[in-house]
């Protein structure tokens, strides 16, 4: 069975600040990475996904996050954040194949401060 | 409007109560979930559905169950609701990589 780490709880951040949300996982096999984030009282939006390919993916508000194999991580990051990125990150993994389910992270808060 | 709707998007149950959790999604994806929230935990997996009438349990499906009988609807029901049960619940599909969710309903068992 896979799982995912999300190593900080609590991001707290100045405006225009550089933040990076970490995320590591665990699977035996072929995984499909994600990145959600919620805004509150909201559902989760998709910020972007790693399936194959290039292992650095962005997403169209700034933030891009890196697929590293060999340290088993998915980490995500934006060079300037705007207080408008406050919200809760989650990562998430599923199978390549087969079941279609994700596993999810406990969630990095992301608080951005002026 | 298309995607995927849940209701009621707030209630409040006594334990003990039967109590039904709608969802449906217009997009007729082939799977679709459903998942609880709680604080530190992140979302956690209750059942999962392939297609219509093939459904399978995740991680915490005690105490719940689902029915699939149109592609479209996937309802979770709480046979006896219990104080444990107190969570926001999402619903999800997907097709063919990422999954899509609801808004969620904020369920209070008293």
């Amino acid at each position: 069975a896979q799982s995912v780490t999300q190593l900080d709880s609590q991001v707290p951040v100045f405006e225009e600040a550089p933040v990076e949300l970490r995320c590591n996982y665990s699977s035996s096999v072929s995984v499909y990475l994600f990145w959600y984030v919620q805004y509150p009282n909201q559902g989760l939006q998709l910020l972007l996904k790693y399936l194959s390919g290039s292992t650095l993916v962005e997403s169209i508000n700034g933030f891009e996050a890196e697929f590293n194999k060999s340290q088993t991580s998915f980490h995500l990051r934006k060079p300037s954040v705007h207080i408008s990125d406050t919200a809760e990150y989650f990562c998430a993994v599923r199978l390549d194949t087969g079941r279609r389910a994700l596993t999810f992270g406990s969630g990095t808060r992301l608080q951005v401060q002026p | 409007d298309a995607g995927i709707t849940q209701s009621p998007r707030y209630k409040i149950t006594e334990t003990g109560r039967q109590v039904t959790l709608m969802c449906h999604q217009t997009w007729s994806h082939s799977y679709m979930f459903w998942y609880r929230q709680d604080l530190g935990h992140g979302l956690r997996l209750i059942y999962y559905s392939a297609a219509a009438d093939i459904t399978d349990k995740g991680e915490v499906s005690d105490g719940y169950v689902v029915s699939r009988s149109k592609t479209e609807n996937f309802p979770l029901t709480l046979e006896s609701a219990t104080r444990s049960q107190t969570s926001v619940y999402f619903c999800a599909s997907a097709q063919n990589t990422e999954a899509f969710f609801g808004q969620g309903t904020r369920l209070t068992v008293v």
